[in-house]
């Protein structure tokens, strides 16, 4: 079975542009998270989409982020535009029941973005 | 908000060296995960442990949640375990439904 996967990897970018991050989950999870850790601080939540409906977007650092889940499949993080301290690594994780269930995350192998 | 804390910050072994890492968390918790974070900054899941013991290969884990504190343990280290070992929990006590990080150890095996 797949694990979580997202595209690209890696996105070099300059201050001012646009960037969009994309995370497919494992197949059958209906939670989908977004995470990132930016200058070597701690992992921080972004936000939690539940199929295709947000159920807690708290995380998100201001109205430059959008995240969307259309069909309740794959997920895309939308940073528009970037600035400096967007740099970091985002993940993206997914779990079959939620958390407060006692239900497992599970990470994918994250984006690294520079904005230079 | 609840708080995760992971002791060492920083730890440096010989290969063969046994190690502890140690995670406190300030709240009751209902799911605890421990990770590894390898040199390409990919994050591996080690444990979900929200309780009790489990072991698998040369690592193992321990959560006593009544004391609000999770242990995991490396026997025989290996360079191949260099990386950021990160604990997280899950407090539902707070309505939280997302894992708060701790800040990580960052191990080093040396040969």
């Amino acid at each position: 079975e797949a694990g979580v996967t997202q595209f690209p990897s890696h996105s070099v970018i300059e201050k001012g542009q646009t960037v969009t991050l994309r995370c497919d989950p494992i197949s059958g999870h209906d939670n989908l998270y977004w995470y990132r850790r930016v200058m070597g601080k701690e992992i921080k939540f972004l936000l939690h989409f539940v199929k295709e409906s947000k159920q807690d977007e708290s995380g998100m650092p201001n109205n430059r982020f959008l995240a969307e889940r259309t069909g309740g499949t794959y997920s895309t993080l939308k940073v528009q535009p970037a600035e400096l301290e967007d740099s970091g690594v985002y993940f993206c994780a997914s779990s079959q029941e939620s958390l407060t269930s006692g239900s497992e995350q599970f990470f994918g192998p994250g984006t690294r973005l520079t904005v230079l | 908000g609840i708080q995760v804390e992971q002791s060492p910050p920083d730890l440096i072994l010989q290969e063969g060296a046994n190690s502890t890492l140690r995670c406190n968390f300030s709240d009751s918790v209902n799911n605890l995960q421990w990770f590894h974070q390898n040199p390409w900054g990919q994050l591996i899941n080690l444990f979900y442990i929200p309780s009790g013991t489990k072991q698998n290969g040369r690592l193992s884990a321990t959560t006593v949640a009544t004391e609000r504190y999770s242990l995991l343990y490396i026997s025989s280290s290996q360079t191949t375990d260099s990386g950021v070992y990160f604990c997280a929990v899950c407090s539902f006590s707070g309505g939280y439904n997302k894992l708060i990080f701790g800040a990580g150890t960052r191990l080093a095996v040396h040969p």
